[in-house]
């Protein structure tokens, strides 16, 4: 059984502050990893991609990797109110792609 | 560019009644998944197709879920009988393909959704 894991939270961080979402996986054939985030009431909508290890950044989020460990993390720098969201961790092997059961951020004004 | 689309948006039926969803893709798009989202948990893949033919079927209840997609274009998903624990919403995405080291090409466009009820 393929396993990706995601503290449930929820999470709850002040306005401007660095939010940190963590996701573990178990399949170590895994070659691609995500992040969608996801409104209630709304669809997963995609952030971020991560296929080497190390950091990624795009604007105020930055994705690590790291194989070895099979952890993938998000980090939310400068957190606004709307960033709170449900974050889902996907994690994929070619075409299998799963998703944990995401975490739930809120940012406090 | 015109999104995934899905039908119908909202659906409540009884336990043991059918339903029936729809899904189409964006165009061009060769993958297609349904993934069954219930409340707090993160979408769970049912079944994932490659143009027409099935790649991954293996979570899929096949007692009493079934799903096509003739032409590799269109697909629908269907529940027949409803058990009560189908309630969720069920999730239609889809995408470019892959290719070793493509991780951009795996992005998945979801659909809204069709929500459904079972009582």
């Amino acid at each position: 059984q393929k396993e990706v894991e995601q503290n449930s939270g929820p999470l709850s961080v002040p306005e401007g502050a660095i939010a940190s979402l963590n996701c573990t996986y178990s399949d170590r054939g895994s070659q691609s990893f995500f992040w969608y985030r996801q409104y209630s009431g709304k669809s997963p909508e995609l952030i971020m991609f991560i296929y080497s290890n190390g950091d990624k950044e795009d604007g105020r989020f930055t994705a690590q990797l790291n194989k070895a460990s099979q952890y993938v993390s998000l980090l939310i720098r400068d957190s606004q109110p709307s960033d709170s969201a449900t974050y889902l961790c996907a994690v994929a092997n070619n075409n299998d792609m799963r998703f944990g059961a995401g975490t739930r951020l809120t940012v406090k004004p | 560019e015109a999104g995934v689309a899905q039908s119908p948006r909202y659906k409540i039926i009884e336990k043991r009644q059918s339903v029936a969803f729809w899904c189409n893709p964006i165009s061009g798009h060769a993958t297609l998944y349904w993934y069954q989202q219930i409340l707090g948990q993160g979408p769970k893949l049912l079944i994932q197709f490659q143009n027409n033919g099935v790649v991954d079927d293996s979570q899929l209840p096949k007692d009493r879920f079934s799903a096509e997609r003739l032409k590799g274009v269109d697909s629908t998903l269907k529940i027949q009988p409803a058990k009560l624990e189908d309630s969720a919403v069920y999730l239609c995405a889809s995408s470019l393909g892959w290719s070793l080291g493509g991780a951009e090409t795996g992005e998945l466009f979801f659909g809204e959704g069709s929500r459904l009820t079972v009582l």
